[in-house]
């Protein structure tokens, strides 16, 4: 069966842009979780959905980034007006149970 | 301090030879133990998963978990060069958000 996907697999902005990163979770999988890699890091907490509600975003950096789940699937990871130190690889990951979580591969986001 | 302590190594074994990866973490409210293997520009893949203290056993990989001491380990048994990966520890204490040590970057030599 299809894993976790994520679109786009890079993503390259200028300062101040707004950009959407998609995720598409295992089907059935009811918890979502956003992390952010900066290189040579172990992947960061950012939130954390069950079904269509942010049930942890205590990871989220600062007011510029949100995120979203409208239908309890797919969700998508929105930075407004972004700064050079976004620049990570943002990665998804869902489950049924906890942390037995299954990332995708990633969006690669440069700001320049 | 941060929660979660894992050296990034660069880590180079020959091939065959047993592979020992451990971290150190300090909140004691951690109930979840995990490992995932990374690769370059790959997403993390889970190995294995620990409940509490105690070792697990899959194949070649052994982990061990010892809450006393607040440290965790994965051995790696005749290891091969497609184990080389980059290995990250994680923990959660709710079994939900996991917390992520910085990966240790193993290179097995043929």
């Amino acid at each position: 069966g299809a894993g976790v996907s994520q679109t786009p697999s890079n993503k390259v902005t200028e300062k101040g842009k707004y950009v959407e990163l998609r995720c598409d979770p295992i089907s059935g999988h009811t918890a979502l979780y956003w992390y952010r890699q900066s290189l040579g890091q172990g992947p960061e907490f950012l939130i954390y959905f069950q079904g269509t509600g942010a049930a942890d975003d205590s990871g989220l950096p600062n007011d510029r980034f949100f995120a979203v789940r409208p239908e309890g699937s797919v969700s998508t990871l929105k930075i407004q007006r972004t700064e050079r130190g976004d620049s990570a690889v943002y990665l998804c990951a869902s489950s049924m149970r906890g942390v037995e979580q299954f990332f995708g591969p990633g969006t690669r986001l440069t700001v320049l | 301090q941060k929660e979660v302590e894992q050296d990034p190594g660069p880590l180079s074994v020959p091939e065959g030879a047993i592979v020992s990866l451990n971290c150190t973490y300090s909140n004691s409210a951690f109930q979840y133990f995990m490992w995932y293997r990374q690769y370059s520009r790959k997403g993390p893949e889970l190995l294995m998963y620990t409940y509490s203290s105690g070792n697990k056993e899959d194949g070649r990989f052994t982990a061990q978990v010892d809450k006393s001491s607040k440290y965790i380990s994965l051995f790696i048994r005749d290891s091969q060069p497609s184990d080389s990966a980059t290995y990250l520890c994680a923990m959660s204490a709710r079994d939900d958000k996991i917390i992520f040590g910085k990966g240790t970057r193993l290179h097995i030599l043929p």
